[in-house]
Order: C-alpha cells, then sequence, then structure tokens
C-alpha cells in the first residue's frame, strides 16, 4: 500500500505571496490532518478533515486554510505568507481519526519564505 | 490546556540503553504514542500506550503511568540509525482525538 504523499517536496516564496501544499492520503483512509513543524514551537497542529468537512482546528490565523475532495486527496492553502510561515508542513492519515488510531505521517513539504 | 515535557537532546554510546522520559499535564487521557523521526523525513509510529505498563517490540519499549503522567520510550542495543528525533504525543479524551506533541527528543547516538 502507498504510504502519504506531499507535494510539492521543496518550495520557495517571497512575503506576501500565497501558496497551496498537497497531500495524498493512505488509500482507505478519510482523516487528514495538517501540522507546521518549526525547531522552535515543534510540531503544531492546523487542522483536520474528514469526509470534505473540516472537523478540528488549531490555533492558527485565518491566512491558514484547506479542504479536503471527495477521493480524500487534501489542500492546505497559506495566504500572504510572512517569514514567520517558514517551516516543515506535514500531513498525517487516518482511517477515520477516532480513538485508538495510528496517524501516519507523508514526508512533509518544506516551505521557505524569503 | 495539555503540556508535554521532554528533554530537548540526550546522547549516549553504540550498544547501550537509553530511556527518554515524558512527562504530562492534560485535560484528560486517551493514549500516548511515540514517534521516530529522522533529520528531514516523515515521524514514524514507533509505540502506543493507552493502559499502564510496559509495552516491548523488539529494541524498543514503551511505559505507561497514568497516574503519574509519565511515559518513557526504552532503546536497547542502540545502533547509530536510531539517533533521531523522538517524539511524544498525547491524545485527550472528550472531544477531538487529535494528539497533542511535545518538542521531541534529539538523541544522539556516538560510537
Amino acid at each position: 500500500k502507498a504510504g502519504v504523499t506531499q507535494t510539492p517536496r521543496y518550495l520557495i516564496k517571497t512575503r506576501g505571496q500565497q501558496v497551496t501544499l498537497s497531500c495524498s492520503p493512505i488509500s482507505g483512509h478519510r482523516s487528514v490532518s495538517w501540522y507546521q513543524q518549526t525547531p522552535g514551537q515543534g510540531l503544531q497542529f492546523l487542522f483536520e478533515y474528514f469526509s470534505e468537512t473540516q472537523r478540528n482546528k488549531g490555533n492558527f490565523p485565518g491566512r491558514f486554510s484547506g479542504r479536503q475532495f471527495s477521493n480524500s486527496r487534501s489542500e492546505m492553502n497559506v495566504s500572504t505568507l510572512e517569514l514567520g510561515d517558514s517551516a516543515l508542513y506535514l500531513c498525517a492519515s487516518s482511517l477515520s481519526g477516532t480513538a485508538q488510531e495510528t496517524q501516519y505521517f507523508g514526508p512533509g513539504t518544506r516551505l521557505l519564505v524569503l | 490546556g495539555q503540556n508535554i515535557d521532554q528533554p530537548t537532546e540526550m546522547t549516549a554510546t553504540e550498544g547501550a540503553i537509553v530511556q527518554i522520559n515524558c512527562t504530562y499535564q492534560t485535560s484528560g487521557f486517551n493514549g500516548l504514542f511515540w514517534y521516530q523521526q529522522h533529520a528531514g523525513e516523515a515521524p514514524t509510529f514507533l509505540s502506543y500506550n493507552v493502559l499502564d505498563g510496559l509495552e516491548e517490540k523488539g529494541r524498543f519499549s514503551s511505559f505507561l503511568s497514568r497516574s503519574k503522567g509519565y511515559s518513557y520510550l526504552l532503546l536497547k542495543e542502540l545502533q547509530m540509525k536510531d539517533s533521531a528525533s523522538y517524539l511524544c504525543a498525547v491524545r485527550v479524551s472528550g472531544g477531538s482525538y487529535i494528539p497533542t506533541f511535545g518538542r521531541g527528543t534529539s538523541l544522539i547516538v556516538h560510537p
């Protein structure tokens, strides 16, 4: 079974631009979560999607948004990029995102904002 | 809110045993995960504890004490490839099943 895939793997943008990242979960997984990882803050939860609906949301500003498609693929968008948005963005999938389930992570998209 | 503490960095010698501790203070508890993350790679699942006690899986074992809000990951017969960051994550009960991650412990294994 193929793992979680994320595209692109690396991205360089400038302040004020916007960016869209993509995540394809493991086949059959319907829950997709997004995380931001930085050296200073560690892994921080952005949001989770299940059946095309945002089910949970972390404490990030409205510049961070996402969506999920009917095939469970998910995208996240960051508008008006700031230098502090430079980070590794990870997505993780699980069957339905309920208790006892393990999340499986993709390789991440490394975003650099100049 | 949730508070999860792990040491920032640890060093150990190849072939030795190392214990990485994780303490947590959360509103409710519904399981604790350990993940391994090599530099530049995705976190990979190591273990999941929801009941007190020790779970052994090859060279890796994970222990949980819910009353003490404490867990540890024990790595035996250390190998150079075990050099990585180890993330402790706690899932709380009563709502979202999204785990909260600690900042990770960077383990350096030297010859």
